[in-house]
Formats: structure tokens, sequence, C-alpha cells
């Protein structure tokens, strides 16, 4: 069965570095999305992707975001200069053309220290 | 921002009982919900959904319930089992017609027991 697959599983940072968290979603899917969980918290919509440009994004998803759609496949997501409220789990999700259902992959945990 | 509540925090149901989980929302806007199933340390797994114009949706143990006027939706496990033991979350978009970000509630956690 398909599935949306995300690589590291952990990122360990330290303050102010840069980090680029990546993604596969399913191969025929055409809507991309990356969420995250600070621990405790929701799970909260940052931004989603459409076309090779970005639909809708939240108020968190600010210029220290970015995302790219760099060849066929991959998906990622780029934080500039990582903060310590950044810390939390990343999910990346796709869906196919009738945007309903999403589906998620297993996360990517990032530690800023 | 608490579009979408899920007021339990857990639920504790025996081996072969149904488990009802609920979930509010206050959006009219929502025109899609899904309910999602979560381990710790994975992603959250897509377990069923239902569009506003319909009021039921069944697959298999699974059964989402749908009361727009009361803005209240449901899941049903019926017979629940110990591997259904997971946190569920209740998410709502505005898909097809409008934004497709999912608003997620808090979850419930449900321990299914022997």
């Amino acid at each position: 069965e398909p599935e949306v697959t995300q690589t590291p599983s952990h990122q360990v940072t330290q303050m102010g570095q840069e980090v680029i968290l990546r993604c596969v979603p399913i191969s025929n899917h055409l809507y991309f999305y990356w969420y995250r969980q600070i621990l405790g918290q929701k799970v909260e919509f940052l931004v989603s992707f459409y076309n090779n440009e970005i639909s809708e994004k939240s108020e968190i998803f600010d210029d220290q975001f970015s995302v790219e759609r760099p060849d066929g496949s991959n998906f990622t997501l780029k934080i500039r200069s990582t903060k310590l409220e950044d810390s939390a789990m990343y999910f990346c999700a796709s869906s196919g053309p009738d945007r309903d259902e999403q589906y998620f992959g297993p996360g990517t945990r990032l530690t800023v220290t | 921002d608490q579009q979408v509540k899920q007021n339990s925090p857990s639920l504790s149901v025996q081996e072969g009982r149904i488990s009802i989980l609920n979930c509010d929302y206050t959006n009219s806007m929502f025109d899609y919900f899904l309910w999602y199933k979560k381990y710790p340390a994975e992603g959250p797994t897509f377990l069923i959904s239902i569009s506003s114009i319909k009021d039921k949706n069944e697959d298999g143990r699974f059964t989402v319930f749908l009361n727009k006027s009361a803005k209240h939706l449901s899941l049903h496990i019926v017979p629940s089992q110990p591997g259904d033991s997971a946190v569920y979350f209740c998410a709502a978009s505005g898909a097809p017609y409008n934004t497709d970000k999912l608003i997620f509630g808090t979850g419930t956690r449900l321990q299914v027991f022997p």
C-alpha cells in the first residue's frame, strides 16, 4: 500500500541553524501539506502546496519557513534559522485530486537545543 | 482556536463492546470530517471520513455519524479490540469547495481492555 515517507526520523540542531525536513508523498497525489505537533498540543496546519506553489499558509509559517518540490518526488520544509520553540513533530501529508483524505507520514521529530 | 473540540481526553472500554468517540465543531463552513488514529511516535493514520452531505458512513467496524444541526460527529467502533487502543483525532476541513487545511481536535485516548 502506498505511503508517505519522511526523513530523517529525528533531527537535533542548534538554535539558529538551518534544517531541511524531507518528505516523499504518495506518487499520484497532487496536494501536499506540512503540519506540526508541539509536545502535548494539537496537530497544527502549517502550509499547503499545489502546482508548485503555496496554496495556503498559517500564521506560524513565517519568513523563516519555506517549502519546495525540487523534483517529481520530494517535498521539503526548510526552517532557515531555528528557534527553541520550533521543537516539535513535523508531519508531511498528501492527498489526491479530490483534496479529501490526507495521508500522513510518520513524522520527523525536530529538537532545537 | 477551538473550532474542533473533543471533550473527553480518555475513554476506557472492554474488548467486544462499543467505543463511542465524540467531536464537536463550531465552524459551519466545514464540509468534510475525518477521523485519524495515532500511536505514539507515529503519524496520524486515516480511519474514516464523511462529507457534510451525508449523515453516516460505515467501513467495517468503524462508523461515523454526522449531525450538522448540532455540529457534532461521533465515531463508533464495534466490536472494540485491544489493537484499537490509541489516540483518536477528529479533524475538519472546508474541502473540496473551500480550504482543505485540516483543523484537528485535541484527541481522545482510547484504551480497550480484555
